[in-house]
């Protein structure tokens, strides 16, 4: 299993605006994937982030808006990139580590 | 497409009262099924794993059964903790970096 943290745990922003979401885990990892809860929505993925390469993103998501950095094994971030209230959802990190386990979340309203 | 597609939406039991949560699933070569509990503002906690058709996994109360077109979560003598929401996803053998989630059924065990 994985112990997984995210920073923050919260925030209420501006449009306009934006935020960088943090991600570490207790144990090194080859892959760390981001995935979007909308209210009322189940999770859907945003990209996966490989050490030392660029990531990969799904479709409908861009690296201009949600650009992602993944400097060690250990440690990522997503950035929430000029939010508008539609960016409002909860951010999760998750990794692959003998079963695929999730952060705690990042709850996100844009104003 | 793949999809998946769970039902019920909710589901209100009463302790003690057993009852099973369906997830019928349509991907293109099924390289894993995944069962996981979520909590309000938390993130997902994993709960299993299913690879095959006819393999089934226990813990405490939740038995997880798979076919080729669906799965089942069994709840047996649940108990108010076990309120929360159940979210299946599936893996396919094309794209393993990617779990394509259900909306989930949201469960709520009254005393």
């Amino acid at each position: 299993s994985a112990v997984i943290s995210q920073k923050p745990s919260r925030d209420i922003c501006q449009r306009g605006t934006s935020l960088t979401i943090q991600c570490q885990v207790d144990s090194q990892v080859t892959m760390m994937f981001w995935y979007r809860q909308q209210p009322g929505q189940s999770l859907t993925l945003i990209a996966t982030a490989n050490q030392g390469s660029e990531a990969t993103y799904e479709s409908g998501f861009v690296i201009d808006k949600f650009p992602i950095s993944r400097p060690n094994l250990t440690f990522s971030t997503l950035t929430v990139s000029n939010m508008s209230p539609e960016d409002s959802s909860i951010y999760l990190c998750s990794v692959v580590s003998g079963g695929q386990y999730f952060g705690p979340g990042t709850r996100l309203l844009v104003l | 497409e793949d999809q998946v597609t769970q039902s019920p939406e909710a589901l209100r039991l009463q302790e003690g009262e057993s009852s099973s949560l369906n997830c019928s699933y349509t991907v293109s070569g099924l390289r894993g099924l995944f069962w996981y509990r979520q909590d309000p503002g938390k993130g997902p906690e994993f709960l299993f794993t299913l690879y095959s058709a006819g393999e089934e996994k226990e813990k405490e109360r939740l038995k997880a059964t798979l076919t080729k077109k669906e799965s089942f979560l069994h709840i047996t003598a649940p108990k108010p903790e076990d309120s929360a929401t159940y979210l299946c996803a599936v893996q396919a053998s094309y794209n393993t970096d990617k779990l394509i989630f259900g909306t989930g059924t949201r469960l709520q065990v009254f005393p």
